[in-house]
């Protein structure tokens, strides 16, 4: 059935690495999003794309890269630029993006720890 | 301050209560959503509105665009409930601006 998955659920990383956070939907979906959740706070935007080999940065890049070559598939990484890269991480697509009654569909999540 | 406000930040409840959480923000917008998030971190869309009123069971999602308010509404509460409600509001240039959510807690 059809839906969004991010892999994996928790990861943990050392200071100084860069690693990369899967995303893959097969909803058929152009747009794809990748937020941010710290507690207490409201999702931020990192980086969201509306159609393949096409990105562009949200309310908080710096210290991350994506990609988009693949209408299915949105990769986060985080850089070790990213200075506080503890988070939760929530990747999420949509029919398209410019729309007033856009839907967005998430993943489950990934929790990125830096020891 | 945040464009988007979410109040209580907390609430707890016995099973059965009547709950409502509200939601204010301060930018014109084009549509307004109610989500809720799973204790494991997935979240799910409830509700979408632009104007009025909508019920989907034992929820319901309220919108008044003069005072620039929403309120979700549970009856008959149950511990499955329990969750983080999340309001997010579509600019009038498409961006989405979320809230920081309401973490409800239905006790047994």
């Amino acid at each position: 059935d059809g839906g969004i998955t991010q892999s994996p659920k928790y990861l943990f990383r050392k200071e100084g690495q860069n690693v990369t956070l899967s995303c893959e939907q097969n909803l058929n979906h152009d747009a794809m999003y990748w937020y941010r959740q710290d507690p207490g706070q409201g999702l931020r935007l990192i980086y969201y794309s509306q159609i393949v080999n096409d990105f562009q940065k949200g309310d908080i890049a710096e210290g991350y890269s994506v990609s988009r070559e693949k209408k299915e598939s949105f990769p986060l990484t985080v850089t070790s630029a990213q200075k506080n890269p503890t988070a939760f991480y929530l990747c999420a697509s949509s029919i398209r993006d410019r729309s007033s009654y856009n839907e967005q569909f998430f993943g489950p999540g990934t929790r990125l720890t830096v020891l | 301050k945040n464009e988007v406000e979410q109040s209580p930040q907390n609430l707890t409840a016995q099973e059965g209560e009547f709950i409502t959480i509200n939601c204010s923000y301060s930018v014109g917008i084009s549509a307004l959503h109610w989500l809720q998030q799973h204790p494991g971190g997935g979240i799910v869309s409830l509700f979408m509105l632009s104007s009025g009123k909508k019920k989907h069971g034992r929820l319901i999602a309220t919108i008044n665009i003069q005072e620039k308010h929403s309120s979700l509404h549970i009856t008959a509460s149950h511990p499955r409930d329990s969750a983080v409600y999340i309001c997010a509001v579509r600019s009038s240039n498409y961006q989405l601006i979320w809230g920081a959510g309401t973490k409800l807690i239905i006790k047994p």
